[in-house]
C-alpha cells in the first residue's frame, strides 16, 4: 500500500504553546487528507478533512481556531495545535487518499505539560 | 448519517483457535465500504479486510475472513489459527460512496494467549 509519514511521532509541549504536526504522502498525491484524534482506550474521532488548496471542513465541536490544518500541496498537510492545554493531550493520526483508499500515518502522541 | 457497534470491548482466544469479532453498522448511503483495521500496541493503524456493500460474496484474506449480512447490517471479522501477534485493538469502520472519511466502532481488544 501507498505510504504517509507523520512527523513527530511524539511531542511534549508545555500549556500554551503551538504544536506543528506533519503529515506526508511519499508515493502519491494525496488529494484529500484527514486529521482523527484518539484518546486512551477508545475510537477515533474525525476532526477535519482538507483538501489541498481549499480550506478544511471541520466535525462538529472541533474549534477550528485551535486546530489549525494546512493543506498547501499535495503531499503536505499540518495541524498545528494552537495554545495548547493539558486537555489536548491525545493521540492525533493522520490518513490520505489520492482518490482509491485512505491510508494512516503512525500517529503524533501529544502530552501538554 | 452512518454509525458502527462492536458490542465486544475485550475478547480473549488461544493460539491456533478460531475467534469471531461482531460488528454491526447502520447508514443512509446506498453503497458503501467495510472494513476492519488492526491497532497494535505501536498504534498504527493496519488494514486487515474490506468489502464493498455491493459485493455479495464475503472478503477473505489469508486467515482473516469477513460474514457480511447486508440485510441484518452485521459485519462480523473471523480470525482462524489465531496467532500472538494477532492480539490488538479491531476496529470496524464504514464510509461512503462519496468520501474516504472512515466511521469508526470502539473497537475489539483482542489478546491471543498461548
Amino acid at each position: 500500500g501507498a505510504v504517509v509519514s507523520q512527523h513527530p511521532s511524539w511531542v511534549i509541549c508545555k500549556s500554551g504553546t503551538s504544536v506543528k504536526i506533519e503529515c506526508r504522502s511519499l508515493d502519491f498525491q494525496a488529494t484529500t487528507m484527514f486529521w482523527y484524534r484518539q484518546f486512551p482506550k477508545q475510537s477515533l474521532m474525525l476532526m477535519a478533512t482538507s483538501n489541498e488548496g481549499s480550506k478544511a471542513t471541520y466535525e462538529q465541536g472541533v474549534e477550528k481556531d485551535k486546530f489549525l490544518i494546512n493543506h498547501a500541496s499535495l503531499t503536505l498537510s499540518t495541524l498545528t495545535v494552537t495554545s495548547a492545554h493539558p486537555e489536548d493531550s491525545s493521540f492525533y493520526i493522520c490518513s490520505a487518499t489520492g482518490g482509491t483508499e485512505a491510508f494512516f500515518g503512525q500517529g503524533t502522541r501529544l502530552t501538554v505539560v | 448519517a452512518q454509525t458502527v457497534t462492536q458490542s465486544q470491548p475485550e475478547m480473549s482466544v488461544q493460539e491456533a483457535e478460531t475467534v469471531t469479532l461482531s460488528c454491526t453498522y447502520d447508514t443512509s448511503e446506498s453503497n458503501y465500504y467495510l472494513f476492519w483495521y488492526k491497532q497494535p500496541p505501536s498504534r498504527q493503524m493496519i488494514l486487515v479486510i474490506r468489502q464493498e456493500a455491493y459485493k455479495q460474496q464475503n472478503a477473505t484474506e489469508n486467515r482473516f475472513s469477513v460474514n457480511f449480512q447486508k440485510a441484518a447490517k452485521s459485519f462480523s471479522l473471523k480470525i482462524s489459527d489465531s496467532q500472538l501477534g494477532d492480539t490488538a485493538m479491531y476496529f470496524c469502520a464504514s464510509r461512503g460512496d462519496s468520501g474516504y472519511a472512515l466511521n469508526f466502532g470502539k473497537g475489539t481488544s483482542l489478546l491471543v494467549t498461548p
